[in-house]
């Protein structure tokens, strides 16, 4: 069963600019999640998607948004980059085990430079 | 302020040697995961434990968690170089929030020398 892929890998992209990273999960997931990590705040939970609605939201600025499409892939994408954007952008395919535990499953990550 | 508090933040032992590392809140969780991260990568998801007073073993490791559901351990036993990585607990279901949402710790960086 394959796992969950990120793409791209690696992103340089100047300040001011917009950047679009992809997702696709588990094949039969159909929660999707993105975090944020970087060394000072750690793992951040930025929005989880869920039947093609954003259900989630965390503490981040409207520049950040998403999206999920029928086969449950997703899509972020932050716009206005500020040097302050450059991280590992993860994402997360879960299996939902009952109604209160997750179970999450992570991509390899993008890494993105703001320069 | 972190909801989940790990320690220690570092820790650097030698080849053969036990070692626990601490995930603590304040908070109840409906269940708590235990990932292992090397660098560049994803978390890789190690266990997932759901009731209070819960303990799983994966080879030489021991996961525990806690009887009121807000902390958990993570024990290694004769650790080896492979053991070496970024563990990060992560709690689900908190009370005040979505079972979809997980919280992760800040991680508690393991080197294992030979």
């Amino acid at each position: 069963k394959a796992g969950v892929t990120q793409t791209p890998r690696y992103l340089i992209k100047t300040r001011g600019q917009q950047v679009t990273l992809s997702c696709s999960p588990i094949s039969g997931h159909r929660s999707v999640s993105w975090y944020q990590q970087t060394p000072g705040q750690g793992l951040q939970f930025l929005f989880e998607y869920f039947s093609e609605t954003q259900r989630n939201k965390g503490n981040f600025p409207g520049r950040f948004s998403g999206r999920q499409f029928s086969n449950s892939r997703s899509e972020m994408n932050v716009s206005t980059l500020e040097l302050g954007d450059s991280a590992l952008y993860l994402c997360a395919s879960s299996l939902i085990l009952g109604r209160t535990n997750t179970e999450a499953f992570f991509g390899q990550g993008t890494r993105l430079t703001v320069v | 302020t972190q909801l989940l508090e790990q320690s220690p933040q570092f820790l650097s032992i030698q080849e053969g040697e036990n070692l626990t590392v601490y995930c603590n809140s304040s908070s109840v969780f409906s269940s708590l995961q235990w990932y292992r991260q090397e660098p560049g990568e994803g978390p890789v998801l190690l266990v997932t434990v759901v009731t209070g007073g819960e303990v799983k073993k994966l080879k030489r490791l021991t996961f525990q968690f806690g009887d009121a559901r807000k902390d958990s351990s993570l024990h290694i036993t004769a650790a080896q170089p492979g053991d070496t990585g970024l563990y990060l607990c992560a709690g689900a279901g908190r009370s005040s929030g979505s079972a979809r949402q997980l919280t992760f710790g800040s991680g508690t960086q393991l080197t294992v020398l030979p």
